[in-house]
């Protein structure tokens, strides 16, 4: 039972140019999403995130945005570079307390 | 600041042993999270400890795993035995309030069982 999913395992850009990062979610009581990223040997570290009140948060090269009618929400990063190269995790919680759950991670590659 | 902190960072049993994992949380954490990542995959919530009290522990398989956080700051993982599936990352994570938005892991541990 995946109540997040991220359908792209991997994916590559050229540097300079617009990574993508979709996410799909099953839960309606999800109301807060959070994107994680996450080095080779090191903990998933925070990005950015979104209440369900709104439909996009940006910072700086970092713009999250949310459908909840869709029960998606994508990550743009612009423009991309070389250390962005990482797994990105999409997570989301209710209401409750702050339990995350974690989609399965989409891995960046971004070529020089 | 110091982050979270985990130890070991790695470690190699064999099935059926046992395994001990520590965590220490960021100072003033009061809310302390173990997950377990299986490689390809997300982290999955095992326990969730508000100071020293379980609030959620629906996804630990208490028949092999157990946790502790006696005095509301360190914690320890434990799985006996251990199993070939249970092989993954085990991450820490912390915040300063339940419900606060942002969890701050620690670099997790390598279990490998073979």
């Amino acid at each position: 039972d995946q109540q997040v999913k991220q359908n792209s395992p991997s994916l590559s850009v050229q540097e300079g140019r617009i990574s993508i990062l979709n996410c799909d979610y099953t839960n309606s009581m999800f109301d807060y999403f959070l994107w994680y990223k996450k080095y080779p040997a090191e903990g998933p570290t925070f990005l950015i995130s979104i209440s369900s009140i709104k439909d996009k948060n940006e910072d700086g090269r970092f713009t999250v945005f949310l459908n909840k009618s869709a029960k998606h929400l994508s990550l743009h990063i612009v423009p991309s570079q070389p250390g962005d190269s990482a797994v990105y995790f999409c997570a989301a919680s209710g209401a409750a307390g702050n339990k995350l759950t974690f989609g399965g991670g989409t891995r960046v590659l971004v070529k020089p | 600041e110091a982050g979270v902190a985990q130890s070991p960072r790695y470690k190699i049993i064999e099935k059926r042993q046992s395994v001990a994992f520590w965590c220490n949380p960021i100072s003033g954490h009061a809310t302390l999270y173990w997950y377990q990542q299986i490689l390809g995959q997300g982290p999955k919530l095992l326990i969730q400890f508000q100071n020293n009290g379980v609030v959620d522990d629906s996804q630990l398989p208490k028949d092999r795993f157990s946790a502790e956080r006696l005095k509301g700051v360190d914690s320890t993982l434990k799985i006996q035995p251990a199993k070939l599936e249970d092989s993954a990352v085990y991450l820490c994570a912390s915040t300063f309030l339940r419900g606060a938005d942002t969890q701050y892991f620690g670099p997790g541990t390598r279990l490998t069982v073979l």
